[in-house]
């Protein structure tokens, strides 16, 4: 069974700052990866893709990196914002379905 | 953009009730799929939907479940007679395909509460 860890579970920053995120990942045998934001209440925005053959992935400020022989990504979002705060959901697809981390949540301090 | 809808967004019952959730996935979109969050936890699979058929359940996805795609556009999720413990945001995606390198597309959310 997959499972998928995130660390850390909260980050709090300066603005301006640069964040890094971490996502582990049990079972390397996936088909691609995905980050999401969440704010409170709200639902799944995707940020990134990752294909399982793809080692990087970038999208404006956000950048995600994926090593799947290790079972690992991570998402660095550049000159954070105070509009970046929310959370951060990494998922790993294996066969129809997408397994979740429990997120990290972000706060950037104006 | 196209987006995946649904509704309602807040939904209240009595347990025992039957509820339905509504989805619109992308319109050329082929799988669908309910993930459920309960509150401070993770996001879990319930189960994915092909061709008019499940291909993939989760244990969760019990006999109280059912899914469903009455017409060309609407994807339903119908939970027959709920349990306080269903109360949770339920989400709707859509993807082109359901293998291999797909994006999902998540809908806004069903906050299903059950008194």
């Amino acid at each position: 069974k997959q499972e998928v860890t995130q660390i850390p579970a909260a980050l709090s920053v300066p603005e301006g700052e640069n964040l890094v995120l971490n996502c582990s990942f049990t079972d390397s045998a996936i088909y691609n990866l995905q980050w999401f934001r969440q704010d409170p209440g709200k639902g799944l925005t995707s940020l990134l893709l990752i294909q399982s053959s793809q080692r990087e992935q970038t999208s404006g400020r956000l950048n995600a990196s994926l090593d799947k022989s290790s079972g690992r990504s991570t998402l660095y979002i550049a000159a954070s914002q105070p509009g970046d705060s929310a959370t951060y959901l990494c998922a790993v697809r294996n066969d129809y379905k997408l397994s979740f981390g429990a997120g990290t949540t972000v706060t950037v301090r104006a | 953009e196209p987006e995946v809808t649904q509704t309602p967004s807040h939904q209240v019952t009595q347990m025992g009730q039957e509820v339905i959730l509504r989805c619109v996935p992308i319109s050329n979109h082929l799988y669908f799929y309910w993930y459920r969050q309960i509150l401070g936890q993770k996001v879990e699979f319930l189960v994915s939907f092909y061709n008019n058929e499940i291909s993939e359940k989760s244990e969760i996805f019990d006999d109280q479940f059912s899914v469903e795609r009455p017409d060309g556009s609407n994807f339903t999720l119908k939970i027959r007679s709920t349990k306080l413990e269903d109360s949770a945001m339920y989400f709707c995606a859509s993807s082109p395909q359901g293998f291999g390198n797909t994006e999902a597309f998540f809908g806004q959310g069903t906050r299903l509460t059950v008194v």
